[in-house]
């Protein structure tokens, strides 16, 4: 299994619906991240948690809410979704301890808004 | 964060050697540099990170001058499926930091056979 496992994999959506992103880990990772990628502009942060009391907005949050609901889920939801949220999402996660190098990326999310 | 700039794209043969160089001027005391590495359709991947002077490990080295204003990513002898992007980040910390990493939008590295 996936260290990092996002589901679903594809998903098309129509404008104005609300839709959940999920995120699992396990990893015991204490730090779990949302990313948004869009051709050409690299990725862009969305949310981010620190631990599961924690969570803080990225650059790009409008839209979008995210629940820690447990140390090993991160969800993220497009309340009304939009056509321009038409992106790849990813989700990450990273540790903190001794030989936790770097951040692990699930698969991503190809969400596509119609 | 200190931001980095890079080359947006690169093309190399096969088996050649590919050094991919990042600067980042604005560089703290306590950052470390990063690098990863992307293929279409999947996630970034974690290749290697380093404070100064020279890192090696399975995948590439990676060259820091005293200054560490720049960094290069070596890449040995390349072959086809490292075709990839590959993104270089400064953070805080030895491994990830308190602040959550920025991803440009990378080197575009083809291999041509």
């Amino acid at each position: 299994d996936a260290d990092v496992t996002q589901t679903p994999r594809n998903r098309i959506t129509k404008t104005g619906k609300r839709i959940m992103l999920e995120c699992s880990q396990t990893k015991g990772h204490d730090r779990m991240y949302w990313y948004r990628q869009d051709p050409g502009l690299g990725l862009r942060l969305i949310y981010y948690s620190f631990d599961v009391k924690d969570i803080n907005k990225g650059e790009i949050s409008d839209g979008y809410s995210v629940s820690r609901q447990a140390q090993a889920k991160f969800s993220l939801s497009l309340e009304s979704a939009i056509p321009n949220q038409t992106a790849l999402y990813f989700c990450a996660t990273s540790g903190t301890r001794t030989g936790d190098y770097g951040y692990t990326f699930g698969s991503g999310t190809r969400l596509t808004v119609v | 964060l200190a931001k980095t700039t890079q080359p947006i794209s690169m093309d190399s043969y096969e088996g050649q050697e590919v050094n991919i160089t990042c600067s980042h001027n604005n560089i703290a005391t306590n950052d470390y540099i990063t690098w990863y590495q992307q293929f279409p359709s999947q996630g970034p991947r974690f290749i290697i990170q380093g404070y100064k002077t020279k890192v090696t490990n399975e995948v590439a080295s990676l060259f820091i001058p005293a200054d560490r204003k720049s960094s290069t990513l070596s890449l040995p002898r390349v072959s086809l499926s490292d075709t990839a992007v590959y993104y270089c980040l400064v953070g805080d910390g030895p491994k990830t930091g308190n602040t959550p990493l920025v991803f440009g939008k990378g080197t575009r590295l083809s291999v041509i056979a």
